[in-house]
């Protein structure tokens, strides 16, 4: 039978470059919010966290931007380098659900040395 | 020290088969999590067990899957009769939680590399 794929979002970034990630998150109710890098082959990885108190957070080289009015959440790399490239995932907890997060699809960046 | 492990890292099996699925936490992580992940999509959330406490299971789609964790490390997430809609990566992740004996969300999540389950 006919299968039908699912399209990963795609950023294609030259390496050196800044990268901006977006997520819409599903539920207004939710408060914590985690992004996530998965390479080939391997499980999710933490990046950078952010509750809903907070508008920003900066790690090292990575911003994650909250705005709860639109329910959007974004990840900005700085200087994008080819280890980057990745699937990136938002992840989304509701209060009083314990350890239960909700992922989103995706995007797929690609560094271009 | 050695991450989160799974194996076996790729499983086929036929319609119908049974399948066992291993995870072997970080030494000493008292939380671990099971996860489904299909093509092209996130994580979905399937079990959650505290030591060998399964706390939370509302993610198991059906009952034909079947996690346990006799003795609070290594787990095995079991599938009967497996159906072509099951094949998806199977992730494990194990968490240590930094308020004594309570496990917090923002408590990190160390993911194993999972195991690819293709059924027939």
């Amino acid at each position: 039978g006919e299968s039908v794929g699912l399209h990963l979002p795609t950023l294609s970034v030259q390496e050196g470059d800044n990268s901006i990630i977006n997520c819409a998150y599903s539920n207004s109710a939710s408060d914590y919010f985690i992004w996530y890098k998965q390479e080939s082959g391997k499980g999710p990885q933490f990046i950078i966290d952010i509750r809903s108190n907070m508008d920003k957070r900066q790690g090292q080289r990575v911003t994650v931007l909250l705005n709860k009015t639109v329910k959007h959440l974004s990840l900005q790399i700085a200087a994008t380098q080819p280890g980057d490239s990745a699937v990136y995932f938002c992840a989304e907890n509701l209060p009083n659900t314990g350890n239960q997060f909700y992922f989103g699809t995706g995007t797929s960046l690609t560094v271009i040395p | 020290g050695a991450g989160v492990s799974q194996s076996p890292r790729y499983k086929v099996a036929k319609r119908g088969q049974d399948v066992a699925l291993r995870c072997d936490p970080i030494s000493g992580h008292v939380s671990l999590f099971w996860y489904q992940q299909a093509l092209g999509q996130g994580p979905e959330f399937l079990t959650y067990f505290q030591n060998e406490a399964q706390l939370d299971k509302s993610g198991l789609p059906s009952d034909r899957f079947f996690a346990e964790r006799p003795e609070g490390s290594v787990s095995t997430l079991k599938i009967q009769r497996t159906q072509q809609e099951d094949s998806a990566v199977y992730l494990c992740a194990s968490s240590f939680p930094t308020r004594e004996g309570q496990t917090t969300r923002t408590d990190t999540q160390y993911f194993g590399p999972g195991t690819r389950l293709t059924v027939l």
